[in-house]
C-alpha cells in the first residue's frame, strides 16, 4: 500500500523567508507525486507533479519539489514567502499503474507572518 | 470552460438520513473519483466511476453508494447517516487513460450531519 507522511502539520514562516514543507512516501513501485495547495473553503489545486521524468519538478506560483529516491522524499520549497502562500498543502501519491487513486498526507498548513 | 462543479455547496442532515451530493466534471472528462474530507485530515478516496461502473473502491462502507449516467455526471450516496460522515466531500475528473496529473478537484460540498 502507498502512503505519505507529512512532517509538520503547522509551519510558520516570516514573509520573504524560505518555504519547505516535508514529505517522506512510501511505496511498492516507482511512484507520481504530486503537491496540492487548498485555500479556504476551496478544492485542491495542482502545484506540480513527478512523473517519473526530471527528478527537480517546478510548478506554479514559483513552488518546486526535487524526488530524492535514496530518501523517499519529495519535500516542497519556494525560495521567497509571500503572505498569498498562506494556505494547507497536501502531499499526495498514487501508483503509476493504477486507477488513478490518489492516497493524501494529513497536510502542512502554512502560516506566513508579515 | 467550466471546471468541475458540484452540488449543493452546503448541506445539513440529522443522524439516520439518506444524501445525495452530485458532481459535474469537466468538460472532455469521463471518469469521476469522489474523496472525503473530514476536518483537519487530507482528502480520503472513496471510489472512482468510469463508464457507468465502479473501477475501484476505498476502504468505505456500502453506506456509500455512486452511480455515473451517460454525460459522465456523477452521484454520491450516502444512508444512514453517521455524525462521522460530516466531512468536505470532493469530486474529482479526469480521462479515463490519463495519469493521475490530469484529476481536475471541484470545489466540494460540506455535510454536517446533527
Amino acid at each position: 500500500a502507498q502512503s505519505v507522511t507529512q512532517l509538520g502539520s503547522h509551519v510558520s514562516v516570516s514573509e520573504g523567508a524560505l518555504v519547505l514543507l516535508r514529505c517522506n512516501y512510501s511505496s511498492s513501485v516507482p511512484p507520481y507525486l504530486f503537491w496540492y495547495v487548498q485555500y479556504p473553503n476551496q478544492g485542491l489545486q495542482l502545484l506540480l507533479k513527478y512523473t517519473s521524468a526530471a527528478t527537480l519538478v517546478k510548478g506554479i506560483n514559483g513552488f518546486e519539489a526535487e524526488f530524492k529516491k535514496s530518501e523517499t522524499s519529495f519535500h516542497l520549497t519556494k525560495p521567497s514567502a509571500h503572505m498569498s502562500d498562506a494556505a494547507e498543502y497536501f502531499c499526495a501519491v498514487s501508483d503509476p499503474g493504477g486507477y488513478q487513486k490518489v492516497t493524501f498526507g494529513i497536510g502542512t498548513k502554512l502560516q506566513v507572518i508579515p | 470552460d467550466a471546471g468541475v462543479t458540484q452540488s449543493p455547496t452546503h448541506l445539513i442532515k440529522t443522524r439516520g438520513q439518506q444524501v445525495t451530493l452530485r458532481c459535474s466534471p469537466k468538460s472532455g472528462h469521463d471518469t469521476v473519483s469522489w474523496y472525503q474530507q473530514a476536518l483537519g485530515q487530507g482528502p480520503q478516496f472513496i471510489f472512482q466511476y468510469y463508464e457507468e461502473e465502479e473501477r475501484q473502491r476505498g476502504n468505505f462502507p456500502d453506506r456509500f453508494s455512486g452511480h455515473q449516467f451517460p454525460n459522465y455526471s456523477s452521484e454520491l450516496n450516502v444512508n444512514a447517516l453517521l455524525l462521522g460522515d460530516s466531512a468536505l466531500y470532493l469530486c474529482a475528473s479526469s480521462f479515463r487513460t490519463g495519469s493521475p496529473d490530469t484529476q481536475y478537484f471541484g470545489p466540494g460540498t460540506r455535510l454536517t450531519v446533527l
